[in-house]
């Protein structure tokens, strides 16, 4: 079967760095989503992979690795409204839009 | 309004009533989602339609009823619901079906079933 696999929740510090890995076994593969959820909230875009590499936006950057089947979301100089909900997502080989079930990150002061 | 607006956004009902969830999609986009989403599980697309007509279903039960009048508007309809339904009911739109364009959310319906 398909999978996606994050951690279930994470903590960090305002102002450091943190790593949300994502790993995924699935039929094929034809990109990766990171979407943020704020709790009540919609989920939103934050970044799209499909080469191998590191992709850079502001203080967000994702990475992707195709043959180990992983992706991280590094968040740098984190702030308290980055607390939300992580969420990856694969695109298999029929277009299917696979979902892990999210990474809840906790901000403290 | 902008992007993809859900009402209500927050439905109680009993196992009995009927109710309907309301999605609306200002970005020009030819297909719309309904995905379920419960606490700590992945999201669950319940139904995809692509220009109006409803390309997938996947095995959601007949107590869940869709119905996309235009592509900018997009309905489920909901009757003799269980407990389990419970859930937050979130809407999409994205460019195209059957790419891997961006999928766009509303905020969701927070649905209790009683």
């Amino acid at each position: 079967g398909q999978n996606i696999d994050q951690p279930t929740e994470m903590t960090a510090t305002e102002g450091a760095i943190v790593q949300i890995n994502c790993t995924y076994q699935t039929s094929g593969f034809n990109g990766l989503f990171w979407y943020q959820q704020h709790a009540g909230e919609a989920p939103t875009f934050l970044s799209y992979n499909v080469l191998d590499g590191l992709e850079e936006k502001g203080r967000f950057s994702s990475f992707l690795s195709r043959s180990k089947g992983y992706s991280y979301l590094l968040l740098k100089e984190l702030q308290m409204k980055d607390s939300a909900s992580y969420l990856c997502a694969v695109w298999d080989s029929n277009y299917q839009l696979i979902w892990g079930a999210g990474t809840k990150l906790i901000i403290k002061p | 309004e902008t992007g993809v607006t859900q009402t209500p956004r927050h439905l109680v009902m009993g196992m009995t009533n009927k109710k309907s969830l309301k999605c609306e999609q200002h970005l020009g986009h030819n297909a719309m989602y309904w995905y379920k989403q419960s606490a700590k599980k992945p999201l669950e697309l319940m139904f995809v339609y692509s220009l109006e007509e409803r390309v997938e279903n996947n095995s959601v039960p007949s107590r869940f009823s869709p119905e996309c009048p235009n592509s900018s508007h997009l309905f489920l309809h909901l009757h003799t619901l269980q407990p389990e339904d419970s859930a937050l009911y979130l809407c999409a739109s994205s460019p195209a079906a059957g790419t891997t364009d961006t999928q766009y959310f509303g905020p969701g319906t927070r649905l209790t079933v009683l």
